[in-house]
């Protein structure tokens, strides 16, 4: 257990909806990660907030959005969604934004 | 571009053989890390190599960086069915600046 915990674990839902993907980080951690992971793909990295900045920004789309709150929770939107949209979105922490990262055990979105 | 690249990108090892992956970057690396993804898992850190030239073992597992901070290598000695998984490399320049995992090495180990 890595002490960093995703909500929902499975998501199903219809392409054009909008969900909402919830991530809290290990105790003490103040950067937040954002990566999807397509079947049998890498990791692409998304964002990255740090004590509620945002830090970095990969290749996220614009129809996804993502905030790190005061008490240091982050959440992913993801909007107007398409097939291709379905992957297994982690989360993951540390304490600062080059230390090593915490992964979540994930959110497995289908869009169908 | 900011590339990181990783060869093999699959391996089939014989339980007990060696097994290495190699991640090579298009650009001077400031550190790099190594992650593990068990099948149906989340990554998982192994080790993060700051310094050129730098040597560092895990047990069974030695993690290297290149003299020019460009490349690294993880070698597993003896391979065993736990090392199952795939393997990736990350990178980030700056704290400021987006992380970037190679494509990783997919490792199978035939008993």
């Amino acid at each position: 257990d890595s002490g960093v915990t995703q909500t929902p674990k499975h998501l199903i839902t219809a392409t054009g909806q909008r969900v909402t993907l919830r991530c809290s980080p290990r105790s003490g951690d103040l950067s937040v990660y954002w990566y999807q992971q397509s079947l049998d793909q890498g990791l692409q990295f998304l964002i990255q907030y740090y004590n509620g900045e945002e830090r970095a920004k990969g290749n996220i789309l614009e129809r996804f959005s993502a905030q790190q709150f005061p008490d240091l929770h982050s959440e992913l939107n993801l909007s107007s969604l398409e097939l291709g949209d379905s992957a297994l979105y982690f989360c993951a922490s540390s304490v600062g934004p080059r230390n090593e990262q915490f992964f979540g055990p994930g959110t497995r979105l289908t869009v169908l | 571009g900011q590339q990181v690249m990783q060869i093999p990108q699959y391996q089939h090892v014989q339980e007990g053989e060696d097994f290495t992956t190699y991640c090579n970057s298009s650009t001077t690396l400031s550190n790099i890390q190594w992650y593990k993804q068990r099948p149906g898992g989340h990554p998982v850190f192994l080790i993060q190599l700051v310094k050129s030239g730098e040597v560092k073992k895990q047990k069974r597992l030695t993690f290297q960086f290149g003299e020019a901070k460009k490349n690294s290598s993880l070698h597993i000695t003896a391979t065993q069915t736990t090392d199952v998984g795939t393997y990736f490399c990350a990178r980030a320049k700056t704290s400021y600046d987006k992380v970037i995992f190679g494509p990783g090495t997919s490792l199978s180990v035939i008993p």
